[in-house]
């Protein structure tokens, strides 16, 4: 069965930093790129970052200065370390498996609290 | 890139017909192929409805459809049923190694 199950998620302060794991199962890294995609409260999914079977890495704009995704395919997982969290970071974090430049597979998700 | 417009709420009676919009700018859809659509329950991940614009993946009923005419893609749902009730999104892979998502519609079912 394909599935992705993030985890790492949790309460930070403002300035601070998390890394979230996303741990894939039923496919490989080097066959499909995975996402990250979060989604403040309320609102609609924001795409955050992309890692592709080559290792080769994109970032939402905004984003790209504080986020790094990062992979370790002996453990078929993905990360994503966020630094200098703002409160606008807020949101549940979630990992997608990417085919067809759309996203076939999400996990559960990882909320992400920044608050003081 | 903004975000893609959709309508905030749409409605339909069972076995009634909807179609939801999705409208963005040219730069928005890139390839014009890649336009996706999703499912979202509350508190629940979102459930990948429709992809390339018009191809449904398996186990998704085709009651979904989805279609694009210049920069505007439509995600229609015929036979209305109370379990249709959800979030829907669309979302386009832009060209440049970049997705954009819309604002989300609340889809009801009377």
């Amino acid at each position: 069965e394909v599935q992705v199950v993030e985890s790492g998620g949790g309460l930070v302060q403002p300035g601070g930093s998390l890394r979230l794991s996303c741990a894939a199962s039923g496919f490989t890294l080097t066959d499909n790129y995975i996402n990250w995609v979060r989604q403040a409260p309320g609102k609609g999914p924001e795409w955050v970052s992309v890692i592709y079977t080559t290792g080769t890495t994109y970032y939402a704009d905004s984003l790209r200065d504080r986020f790094t995704i990062s992979r370790d395919k002996s453990k078929n997982t993905v990360f994503l370390q966020m630094n200098r969290l703002r409160v606008e970071d807020t949101a549940v974090y979630y990992c997608a498996r990417g085919v067809n430049r759309a996203f076939d597979t999400w996990g559960q998700g990882a909320l992400v609290t920044v608050s003081s | 890139q903004s975000a893609l417009t959709q309508p905030p709420s749409a409605a339909g009676s069972p076995g009634q017909s909807v179609t939801i919009s999705c409208t963005g700018a040219s730069s928005d859809f890139g390839d014009k192929k890649y336009v996706s659509w999703y499912q979202q329950y509350p508190g629940k991940a979102p459930k990948l409805m429709i992809y390339e614009v018009n191809k449904r993946p398996s186990g998704v009923p085709d009651r979904f459809s989805g279609s694009k005419s210049d920069n505007t893609a439509s995600l229609t749902v015929s036979g209305l049923q109370a379990e249709d009730e959800a979030d829907y999104y669309c979302s386009s892979y832009t060209g440049n190694d970049f997705w954009v998502f819309g604002g989300g519609t609340k889809l009801t079912v009377l």
